[in-house]
């Protein structure tokens, strides 16, 4: 099956410091990608919804200036958590779909803001 | 509110056993459904899709079913074994285009030896 590469897999950070986090479909071209999160023994939730060369598509509640988006190529999106707070702790996870096929996942980034 | 539910939460079998997994959503509208199995920490493997024309897809030692005209999934695993022990998802994708899906919370599966 299809490939999601996330990284990093883990990532320990101070509070107030930006985070990166990357997530790559090895082989297949994604035109849209999703952001989830997921706290401890929760589902997942959707963040936002990254179309390739356009602006994300935010869920309500989601602030768009903490969590910067972009999808600059067929194969890469990356999440930004700004000024992270110990309360943006949690695992980010990426999924990534060749239209109209099944969705698939990368294997997460667990965040953790001292 | 749109909304996809999962029974039980959590369930322990003795290793052998058949069992069902329940999944119920509260909107019929819906292009697919997804199952995924999540080890702790780990992210997400898709087992089954089954797209809203179809009833069923099997898949080794799984069966999954869709009835859209009563909101339900069930997931069957049969003959269940220890390394089946993990998180369940079921996950519905809207018949609205965005492909984004909504997860219900998730059954903890443990199969004891």
């Amino acid at each position: 099956g299809a490939v999601v590469s996330q990284h990093p897999s883990r990532v320990i950070c101070k509070s107030g410091t930006s985070v990166k986090i990357e997530c790559r479909s090895l082989d297949f071209q994604a035109t849209t990608m999703f952001w989830y999160r997921q706290f401890p023994k929760q589902s997942l939730m959707l963040m936002a919804t990254s179309n390739e060369g356009s602006k994300a598509t935010y869920e309500q509640g989601v602030e768009k200036d903490k969590f910067l988006i972009n999808h600059a190529s067929l194969t890469l999106s990356t999440l930004t958590v700004t000024s992270a707070h110990p309360e943006d702790s949690s695992f980010y996870i990426c999924s990534a779909s060749m239209f109209p096929g099944e969705l698939f996942f990368g294997e997460g980034s667990r965040l953790t803001v001292l | 509110k749109q909304e996809v539910t999962q029974i039980p939460a959590a369930l322990s079998v003795p290793e052998g056993e058949n069992l069902v997994l329940n999944c119920s959503f509260t909107d019929s509208a819906i292009y697919n459904l997804q199952w995924f199995r999540q080890d702790p920490g780990k992210g997400l493997t898709s087992l089954l899709l089954i797209q809203s024309s179809q009833r069923e897809q099997t898949s080794g030692r799984l069966n999954a079913s869709l009835d859209k005209s009563s909101g339900r999934s069930t997931l069957y695993i049969a003959a269940s074994q220890p390394g089946d022990s993990a998180t369940y998802l079921c996950a519905r994708n809207m018949d609205t285009g965005r492909r984004a899906l909504t997860f219900g919370s998730g059954t903890r599966l443990q199969v004891q030896p």
